[in-house]
């Protein structure tokens, strides 16, 4: 069963535009990753958060969690015609590690 | 430190023949994972294996599909007689100790059934 959804599914911004994508997940979780994958590519770990914690940064990337709600965010601010890619965020909630995949966000960054 | 390593990354095969996916993980990780990607999909996670342990096959189709993570060598994915909905990319990722930490993918290897 599908454990993570983002929202939007589709997002299509201006270079130097901030990007937020969502995603609301259904059971309890150990952590959250989120990743980006470019067009025909493989995935490229960005983030992880875990259950404990509320926010993270990296860079340009920024992500919270809220677990009383089951959602978390992912924001990039200042965004490159290089992040042009699909993002998915992926659940860790069992006790073997396998992750849990979202449908993902696909963002185009216009130049 | 190279990352995971998989081959080949394009395989095309007829529908009833063999496919083998190979999947070399990071240095210093003995945990591996599959997925499959549908086109437009999310990943489906398939099977999760230690070394010669398969641990979790919860997300392996019953027939056909089977993994082996040896002492010695890659993991490999074989899917035996192909039909065309296997047509799909297949991710393996690598971790160091399996739950809670990062999972590290691969480029993947893009299956194609005619």
């Amino acid at each position: 069963s599908q454990q993570g959804e983002e929202d939007p599914q589709a997002l299509s911004i201006q270079e130097g535009e901030n990007a937020t994508m969502n995603c609301s997940y259904k059971t309890s979780i150990n952590n959250l990753q989120w990743y980006r994958q470019n067009s025909g590519r493989g995935l490229v770990h960005l983030i992880l958060i875990r259950s404990n914690e509320r926010e993270k940064h990296s860079g340009r990337l920024r992500v919270t969690l809220d677990t009383s709600k089951k959602s978390s965010s992912l924001l990039i601010t200042a965004s490159r015609a290089a992040d042009t890619a699909s993002y998915f965020c992926a659940t860790d909630s069992g006790n073997t590690g396998k992750l849990i995949f979202g449908q993902g966000t696909t963002l185009q960054v216009k130049p | 430190n190279a990352g995971v390593m998989q081959n080949p990354r394009h395989l095309v095969r007829r529908r009833g023949q063999e496919a083998r996916l190979r999947c070399s993980p990071m240095k210093g990780h003995s945990h591996v994972y599959w997925y499959r990607q549908l086109p437009e999909e999310g990943l489906k996670f398939m099977v999760y294996l230690q070394k010669e342990n398969i641990i979790d096959e919860s997300g392996m189709p019953k027939e056909r599909f089977s993994a082996e993570f040896p002492k010695e060598g890659p993991s490999i994915l074989r899917i035996q007689q192909v039909v065309r909905g296997d047509s799909a990319a297949y991710f393996c990722a690598s971790s160091p100790s399996g739950q809670l930490e990062t999972q590290y993918f691969g480029p993947g290897t893009r299956l194609l059934v005619l």
